[in-house]
């Protein structure tokens, strides 16, 4: 299995929801990573998991929520999101330190009303 | 801070012509240079890598060449066709004890039949 996995695709909630997304790869990456992209933009990244521990929070604001259950799975919990935190989030993985490629994942599309 | 540029944002060719991306980066400790090409609505794709021990390395169409002493990797896209129509993020990665990558601005290749 050579693939990044995100679900929901498309993802739409309003101001007060609570939504969790997931992302799920089974390489046997040690590295994970959630990124943010707006359109026509670079992927931003926001945090990094090494060994499931937390090693990069690029001054996120708290209502993104990162979580490493195991070596495989990485969700991002959301609350009290804003209109302009749409955008798409994607997940990646890598083997090691950054010199090995990212794996991203197709994305979730996120739509805050 | 960690900074890559990259130029142009934008660039058109006829179907057949080369096409070259060129970045820049700011800090002298990144040593892994990924070139990922994102078709719209997408993830991103590695399409090319290359360490900083080398100083070119080809993939049938696609070169990647690296010059450390200016700081500057380009890509070359040899013989475009329609497909290659995309959005081309150059990155830097460090293998100094972080799993941090910067992604320059990115370019959108058109290519004309």
């Amino acid at each position: 299995d050579t693939e990044v996995t995100q679900t929901p695709k498309h993802l739409v909630m309003g101001m007060t929801n609570k939504k969790s997304l997931k992302c799920e790869q089974h390489m046997g990456h040690r590295a994970m990573y959630w990124y943010k992209q707006k359109a026509k933009k670079p992927p931003e990244l926001m945090f990094v998991y090494s060994y499931e521990k937390l090693s990069i929070n690029e001054s996120v604001p708290s209502r993104f929520s990162p979580e490493c259950p195991n070596s495989s799975l990485l969700n991002l919990h959301l609350h009290a999101l804003q209109p302009e935190d749409s955008a798409l989030y994607l997940c990646a993985s890598s083997l090691g330190q950054g010199d090995s490629p990212l794996h991203f994942g197709n994305g979730t599309r996120l739509t805050v009303t | 801070g960690e900074n890559v540029e990259q130029h142009p944002s934008t660039l058109s060719v006829q179907e057949g012509d080369s096409a070259v991306i060129k970045c820049t980066y700011s800090d002298s400790a990144s040593n892994y240079f990924p070139w990922y090409k994102q078709e719209l609505g997408k993830r991103p794709q590695l399409i090319i890598d290359i360490r900083s021990n080398v100083g070119e390395k080809k993939d049938q169409r696609i070169a990647v060449t690296l010059n450390k002493t200016a700081k500057h990797f380009s890509l070359h896209i040899t013989e475009t066709q329609p497909e290659d129509s995309a959005v081309y993020f150059c990155a830097a990665g460090f293998t100094s004890g972080t799993y941090k990558y910067i992604f320059g601005t990115g370019t959108r290749l058109k290519v004309l039949a």
